[in-house]
């Protein structure tokens, strides 16, 4: 089975900063990696697909990039709104697996 | 409007079964693949099962294989995750997940509607 890590687990940030998180997999996944953004008592949207598709209606200051077993989600001028917990996801034989989260903070 | 309805979860013990429901509305059910997804009290985000769009092919994370399975009702609508000898561990709040399809119509490997979920809680 793949794992996933992630990196930073927690962030400490301020309105306007770039934020970036990594996401590392077991083995190659090549860009098959989604990212969540989930807040307290919500169910996850889907911020990016297939490693760097924007989903429609996500800001573009969110960005997406890599592949492999190394790929990033990019936050390029953080506002208040964002701060939440991120998730990774990858999808391989029909298998999802997701990382363990990343909390943004304020700062 | 794309609608995903929980609807089942509750208290059981240690041992029992819970069915759940997930109503669909506002696309056309039959045609998308849908998975179940947990996260149990304070935790992070678990895969848990899937089923292709005719229901005729399904898949399962290691740790509920052979206790729980999926299956939809296409005429209805409906997706359920049926669950059985449940544990402790299996107390979580369960999402309903719709697969996204690209803008060239081939499955994306992610979930772009979910479902606001439905609590089960496995305690004696």
């Amino acid at each position: 089975d793949i794992q996933m890590t992630q990196s930073p687990s927690t962030l400490s940030a301020s309105v306007g900063d770039r934020v970036t998180i990594t996401c590392r997999a077991s083995q190659d996944i090549s860009n098959w990696l989604a990212w969540y953004q989930q807040k307290p008592g919500k169910a996850p949207k889907l911020l990016i697909y297939k490693a760097s598709s924007l989903e429609s209606g996500v800001p573009s200051r969110f960005s997406g990039s890599g592949s492999g077993t190394e790929l990033t989600l990019t936050i390029s001028s953080l506002q208040p709104d964002d701060f939440a917990t991120y998730y990774c996801q990858q999808y391989n034989s029909f298998q999802g697996t997701f990382g363990p989260g990343t909390k943004v903070e304020i700062k | 409007e794309v609608q995903l309805v929980e609807s089942g979860g509750g208290l059981v013990q240690p041992g029992g079964s819970l069915r759940l429901s997930c109503a669909a509305s506002g696309f056309t059910f039959s045609s998308y693949w849908m998975h179940w997804v947990r996260q149990a009290p304070g935790k992070g985000l678990v895969w848990v099962s899937c089923i292709n769009s005719d229901g005729s092919s399904t898949n399962y994370a290691d740790s509920v294989k052979g206790r729980f399975t999926i299956a939809r009702d296409n005429a209805k609508n409906t997706l359920y995750l049926q669950m059985n000898s449940l544990r402790a561990e299996d107390t979580a709040v369960y999402y309903c997940t719709r697969e996204k399809y690209s803008s060239t119509w081939q499955l994306a490997g992610a979930f772009d509607y979910w479902g606001q979920g439905t609590l089960a809680t496995v305690s004696s």
